[in-house]
């Protein structure tokens, strides 16, 4: 079945520090990729996506490159502010079946002033 | 503004009882789902709705119960045959046959056992 892999967290860093939060899928066919982000006490919001192999999303600093090669979907930010302190959860969805998200575990980002 | 409305934000329930949890969209959107958060942990799918008058079983379906009467509307119960209903419950809706297109979330809401 489908599944998607994310670091372990929290990741602490101080501000303006740059992060990588690592993201490994399985999946059967073609996936579409997304980041989501969980501010405490809220919904998830779509950070970013891509669609198709070497697409790079990007919104608010934060970007991602879908790498068909080594299926990964790995989460950047050259500067991390106090407020991106979130939960960060990488997902796909497949266009076939029931087309919901597959999530994987989250990870924490903790940024210290 | 569109968006989708969950209601309530907390919610209490007694042992043996059954309680209901609202989910409201008004995105114009054909599919419907809801998900379990547990701490730490990322979501699992319960159910999903891709059309009006028909739902799904998602991955951990057992001891709750949807329906689909409405576009707008994906009402979730947690029966008292869930014997672990403490969560963070989230529901989300989607534009279908479009490749890509990503689930809009509500605020969620969250369960506690008294």
């Amino acid at each position: 079945g489908d599944s998607v892999t994310q670091m372990e967290g929290p990741v602490t860093l101080s501000e303006e520090a740059f992060l990588t939060i690592n993201c490994t899928y399985t999946a059967t066919g073609y996936p579409s990729l997304f980041w989501y982000v969980q501010y405490p006490g809220e919904g998830l919001q779509l950070l970013l996506k891509a669609t198709k192999a070497d697409d790079k999303g990007s919104n608010k600093g934060f970007e991602a490159t879908y790498r068909k090669e080594t299926t990964s979907f790995h989460l950047e930010k050259g500067s991390v502010q106090v407020s991106d302190s979130a939960v960060y959860f990488c997902a796909l969805s497949v266009e076939t079946g029931r087309r919901a998200l597959t999530f994987g575990s989250g990870t924490r980002l903790q940024v210290q002033p | 503004d569109g968006g989708i409305t969950q209601s309530p934000k907390y919610l209490f329930r007694k042992e043996g009882q059954n309680v209901t949890l609202s989910c409201e969209q008004n995105l114009n959107h054909d599919a419907m789902y809801w998900y379990r958060q547990d701490p730490g942990q990322g979501l699992r799918l319960i159910y999903y709705s891709q059309i009006v008058n028909d739902f799904q079983k998602g991955d951990i379906a057992e001891g709750y119960s949807v329906s689909r009467e409405k576009k707008e509307s994906f009402p979730l119960t947690v029966t008292s045959a869930q014997k672990n209903p403490t969560a963070f419950y989230l529901c989300a809706s989607s534009i279908q046959g479009i490749k890509g297109q990503p689930q809009h979330f509500g605020d969620g809401t969250r369960l506690s056992i008294l």
